[in-house]
């Protein structure tokens, strides 16, 4: 089994360039998930999709876009990077987010760099 | 809204020693808890969660974590870790309204031979 899978796993973009980054599962999970990790601050949602077609933002949404291409899809887009963009993202998928009871799986991350 | 702090950033332990790592929560409805482990260069792997019932719940790799819903916390206990604990240790909450986890800063296990 896959679970998530995330591409690509590493990336360093000039500050102004833009970039997606892909998010799949096989899980046939409704809800999927963006976060970025920074030491010392955790995971911060960035977007979340509950179900196909739908998308909202998460604590840090400034300067991403996200499209939910289908339910097994689900990609972010920086459109012009910025160093403060440096991090590593993780891509998340959950059975069911209604009840708030179910676990994420998460994928492997990609670290991106802006310089 | 939510949140969660997890008091130690980092927690240094002899191998064979028992640890406990520190997670408390706030939210003004019922939550649901989980831990996650991230080894390094790695995703997230839940550890194990807490959604009701007893308050003493065993994960996997020989954890468990005790809910104490007066102190609103939810710490993450092993009575004696080996060098391959060595990782970063999140805490996670969920509540019913919401529909994604947020995460503590995570705390750091470095276990030392």
């Amino acid at each position: 089994n896959a679970g998530v899978t995330q591409t690509p796993k590493f990336q360093v973009l000039k500050t102004g360039q833009s970039m997606t980054l892909q998010c799949a599962q096989d899980m046939n999970h409704n809800s999927m998930y963006w976060y970025r990790q920074d030491p010392g601050m955790g995971l911060r949602l960035i977007y979340y999709s509950a179900s196909e077609g739908t998308t909202d933002k998460g604590e840090v949404p400034n300067g991403y876009n996200v499209s939910r291409l289908n339910k097994r899809e689900f990609s972010l887009r920086l459109e012009s990077a910025a160093p403060s963009q440096t991090s590593v993202y993780f891509c998340a998928s959950r059975l069911d987010s209604w009840e708030g009871q179910t676990p994420a799986f998460f994928g492997q991350g990609t670290r991106l760099t802006v310089v | 809204a939510q949140s969660v702090t997890q008091l130690d950033s980092q927690v240094p332990v002899f191998e064979e020693a028992p640890v406990e790592l520190r997670c408390n929560y706030s939210s003004s409805v019922s939550v649901y808890l989980f831990w996650y482990v991230q080894y390094p260069n790695q995703g997230l792997q839940l550890l194990l969660k807490y959604l009701s019932g007893s308050t003493l719940v065993k994960g996997i790799n020989g954890f468990e974590a005790e809910f104490n819903k007066s102190q609103t916390s939810f710490h993450l206990r092993k009575p004696s870790v080996h060098i391959s604990d060595t990782a970063e240790y999140f805490c996670a909450v969920a509540d019913t309204g919401r529909r994604a986890l947020t995460f503590g800063s995570g705390t750091r296990l470095q276990v030392q031979p």
